[in-house]
């Protein structure tokens, strides 16, 4: 298997721009999350997904953020607009058989740049 | 709540070094427990775990024992090697159907 695919690994984009993260969890899997890590935070958790279903949300920073999962093979985290406070390695991470499954598979990652 | 608390980094050591990196934890109920590492470049992955008190979870030369008497779970290796070189994750889950909860990682540089 592939492992967890992230899109792009590499942003750079202005203030005030819309910016869409991807990911492509395990086959198979049935949980999904995404995090975001920074220096000043570590890693956050912002939201997950079971069988597509947003589970909790709870993370998420404000209403500018939005992440969406139409399938199983399939997620995007939103970003609109965007702020230079956002900027930050945001990591995608899948399992099998939900939280009890304690290993969790963690993408590249995607450095995105605000300025 | 749940939460985890490392010792802040870096840490520099030299080749061969003893290695300590100190985690505790604050939870209800009986969590398991877990260190991650992440390399230069990539995400996070399962270095070792332990999911009860005593235990012992060993990966790779490095080891933690699961100490419930001072709710910690320090992460120790031997002799460490400049490929150790990463950012190191001490995280919690407790029973129930729970996200894992991280510290804020603490970068291991080891230098020949």
């Amino acid at each position: 298997d592939a492992g967890v695919i992230q899109s792009p690994r590499h942003e750079v984009t202005e203030m005030g721009q819309e910016v869409t993260l991807r990911c492509k969890p395990i086959s198979g899997h049935d949980y999904l999350f995404w995090y975001r890590q920074t220096m000043m935070r570590g890693l956050e958790l912002l939201i997950y997904f079971n069988n597509n279903v947003p589970i909790d949300d709870s993370g998420m920073p404000e209403d500018r953020f939005s992440a969406k999962m139409p399938n199983a093979s399939f997620s995007t985290l939103k970003i609109q607009p965007s702020e230079p406070r956002d900027s930050a390695v945001y990591f995608c991470a899948s399992s099998l058989m939900g939280t009890t499954n304690e290993k969790l598979f963690f993408g590249s990652g995607t450095q995105l740049s605000v300025l | 709540g749940n939460s985890v608390t490392q010792m802040e980094g870096p840490v520099t050591l030299s080749e061969e070094a003893f290695l300590t990196i100190n985690c505790t934890y604050t939870a209800t109920g009986y969590p398991s427990l877990f260190w991650y590492v992440q390399y230069p470049g990539e995400g996070l992955q399962l270095l070792l775990k332990a999911t009860k008190a005593d235990d012992k979870g060993s990966n790779k030369g490095f080891e933690a024992t699961y100490r419930k008497e001072t709710t910690s779970f320090h992460l120790e290796k031997g002799s460490v090697q400049v490929s150790d070189s990463a950012v190191y994750f001490c995280a919690l889950r407790n029973s129930g159907n729970t996200p894992l909860v991280f510290g804020k990682g603490t970068r291991l540089s080891v230098i020949a």
